[in-house]
This record gives C-alpha cells, sequence and structure tokens, in this order.
C-alpha cells in the first residue's frame, strides 16, 4: 500500500517569500506529525494533528509557522516570509492514533533551502 | 525539559565488529523509548522500541536495545555488523501521553567498511 508521501521533494526559495509544504499520510491513520531535521540537529517536532485539530502547536518556532489538516487527510504546512535558519528537512508522519504505541511512519521529507 | 542525548556523531566500524550505540534520555516519569534508522535515500523507520516489561528489546535485523533505568539509557546493539548497516540511527523517547509525539536525539551516523 501506499507510504506516506510529501511534495515537494526539494524547494528552494528567496528569503521573504512564503512556502507551503505538502504531506498525504496513510489513508486511515488519524494522526499527522510534523518534525524538522535541520543540520546537525536531529529531529525537532513542530506540530500534530488529531483528525483535523492541532492540540498543540508549542512546537512551531514562530508565528510564521502554520498548519492546517483538511477532511482528516493532507495537511499542509506554511512558512511565511522565510529566513536562512528556516533552511531544513521537513518530515510528516502518520500513525493510526495519536499515540505513541501506534507506530509512526514516516514520508521522504521536503529539504527547503531559503537563498 | 525533556531531552534525548546521543553520544556518538559519527562511527566508523567495519564488517563483523560489535556496535554499540548510546542513548541518555531526560524525563521525569513514564518514558517510552525508540531507535529508528534511516538508510541512504530512504525514509526513516522504526528498529525497536520499549515500553515496559523485559528491558531488552529485540527489534528487526538483530539489532537490540537495553532500557537500564538507573542510568537513564537505551543503548542500541548488534554482535555484528554488516556493510547493509550503514545509515544514520536516532534515539527518541515520548511520555506515554496521549500525543504521540517523539522527541528525538541528533542522530549518530554509523559507516561501516566492507
Amino acid at each position: 500500500g501506499a507510504g506516506v508521501s510529501q511534495s515537494p521533494s526539494n524547494k528552494v526559495t528567496e528569503k521573504g517569500k512564503d512556502v507551503e509544504l505538502r504531506c498525504d499520510p496513510i489513508s486511515g491513520h488519524t494522526a499527522l506529525y510534523w518534525y524538522r531535521q535541520s543540520l546537525g540537529q536531529g529531529l525537532e517536532f513542530l506540530i500534530y494533528f488529531q483528525g483535523n485539530s492541532a492540540p498543540d502547536k508549542s512546537g512551531l518556532p514562530s508565528d510564521r509557522f502554520s498548519a492546517e489538516r483538511t477532511g482528516g487527510s493532507v495537511s499542509t504546512l506554511t512558512i511565511q516570509r522565510t529566513q536562512q535558519e528556516d533552511s531544513a528537512v521537513y518530515l510528516c508522519a502518520s500513525s493510526f492514533k495519536p499515540r505513541d504505541d501506534y507506530e509512526q511512519y514516516f514520508g521522504p521529507g521536503t529539504r527547503l533551502t531559503v537563498t | 525539559a525533556q531531552s534525548v542525548s546521543q553520544h556518538n556523531h559519527h562511527v566508523i566500524l567495519s564488517e563483523a565488529a560489535s556496535l554499540e550505540l548510546g542513548c541518555n534520555y531526560s524525563y521525569g516519569g513514564t518514558v517510552n523509548l525508540f531507535w529508528y534508522v534511516q538508510y541512504p535515500g530512504q525514509h526513516l523507520q522504526l528498529l525497536l522500541k520499549y515500553f515496559s516489561g523485559d528491558p531488552l528489546v529485540k527489534g528487526i535485523k538483530g539489532f537490540e536495545a537495553e532500557f537500564i533505568k538507573s542510568k537513564f539509557s537505551f543503548n542500541l546493539r548488534k554482535p555484528s555488523v554488516q556493510w547493509s548497516d550503514t545509515a544514520e540511527y536516532f534515539c527518541a523517547a515520548s511520555d506515554g501521553g496521549s500525543q504521540g509525539n517523539l522527541i528525538f536525539g541528533k542522530g549518530t551516523k554509523l559507516s561501516v567498511k566492507p
């Protein structure tokens, strides 16, 4: 079956521009997570969704970051007025339920480069 | 604050050597622990996990990890590595809550020489 997909796979943008990153989770997975992997920093939790709602937005690094999920499926992470420090690989994961005893399945990531 | 630390940034081994990757966590209460692996060009995938019970857990591809509560550690081991184990390994933890989000370490890159 299909896994988690993300698009685009690579995105190069100029500083100050807005970008949208998309995640298609595994069908039937109610939980969706966004992580960021910066050079030498490991994976940093950003936000998670249970259905279409995001109970915990505390991981978002600034108010330039926002995310939404529609129809309990696709999610979009939006970064406004991008900065060079936003350059990273953005990973999406989904699981059947938002509990850690349900395995998270990761997508291939979107590599964002802000010039 | 909850955190996970991995001691080694890059480990280089020859095939058949034994592997141990260190992981320490800092959590106030219940903790669930994971090791993930990312092979070159592939997605992050789960190697093994510990929730409770036997502190020695076995995962895929001959990997195992031991939870030592007194040392706040969850080290990953493999008796004999293969070239195909070349990958980046991430230790992660969660507090067993209803969110499921994971706190990851910075990762250890393993290079196995044939």
